[in-house]
């Protein structure tokens, strides 16, 4: 079985700052992906970011990356210079060897303010 | 290029009357999922198609749910009849088949209210 624990239920962080979301996952499959969603207001989810657990660099895409430490089974998404439309719920999610389906964590809601 | 579709958008229905969503996946994606999403919580699988056939349905309840993806292209998921928990937002997604790191599209959601 594969479980996704997201901790943090809301943040705060202020425009331009950086912020670290985090996201702890369990799983016994030696090979899986780790995802992060974004889902504001309107509902849809939408990617962000992937990475390999045999991946040797940290993921990185535009303003997010994935602090990816394996050995601690954390997968933090971290977006540098925040902006106002970062505002909404992100979601960790994870995928095992030979699965098509993800498990997904409970969200962290973020709030950028002016 | 088109995303996924859903329809309708919203739907308000009174408990035991039955309820259909609608999804049209990305042209040539084979794999197609439904997820039902509770307020609070992230998504969770009701079932997945790989083309026409439903290779994981273990998580749909199927005294009332059902589900078809005839032809291997859109899908349709029904509840009858519709009870006051099934209120949320049901999710479609689809992929390329397979691969652990294949990337799943999301649709916008179909958000259910039942009073």
């Amino acid at each position: 079985a594969q479980k996704i624990t997201q901790t943090q239920p809301g943040m705060f962080v202020q425009e331009k700052e950086a912020v670290t979301l985090d996201c702890t996952y369990d799983t016994s499959d030696p090979s899986y992906g780790l995802f992060w969603y974004k889902q504001p207001s309107s509902g849809e989810m939408i990617f962000l970011i992937y990475q390999g657990s045999y991946d040797q660099q940290n993921a990185t895409e535009g303003r997010y990356s994935l602090n990816f430490q394996k050995a601690r089974k954390s997968a933090n998404l971290v977006i540098s210079a925040s902006q106002l439309g970062d505002s909404a719920m992100y979601f960790c999610a994870m995928r095992g060897s030979g699965y098509s389906t993800l498990t997904f964590g409970k969200g962290t809601m973020l709030l950028v303010s002016p | 290029e088109a995303g996924v579709v859903q329809s309708p958008r919203y739907k308000i229905i009174e408990k035991k009357q039955p309820v259909a969503f609608w999804c049209n996946p990305i042209s040539g994606h084979n794999t197609l999922y439904w997820y039902l999403q509770n307020l609070g919580q992230g998504p969770e699988l009701l079932i997945r198609y790989e083309n026409e056939e439903a290779v994981d349905d273990s998580q749909l309840p199927k005294d009332r749910f059902s589900a078809e993806r005839l032809k291997g292209v859109d899908s349709t998921l029904k509840i009858q009849p519709a009870e006051l928990g099934d209120s949320a937002v049901y999710l479609c997604a689809s992929s390329l088949a397979g691969g652990e790191g294949n990337e799943q599209f999301f649709g916008p959601g179909t958000r259910l209210t039942v009073l």
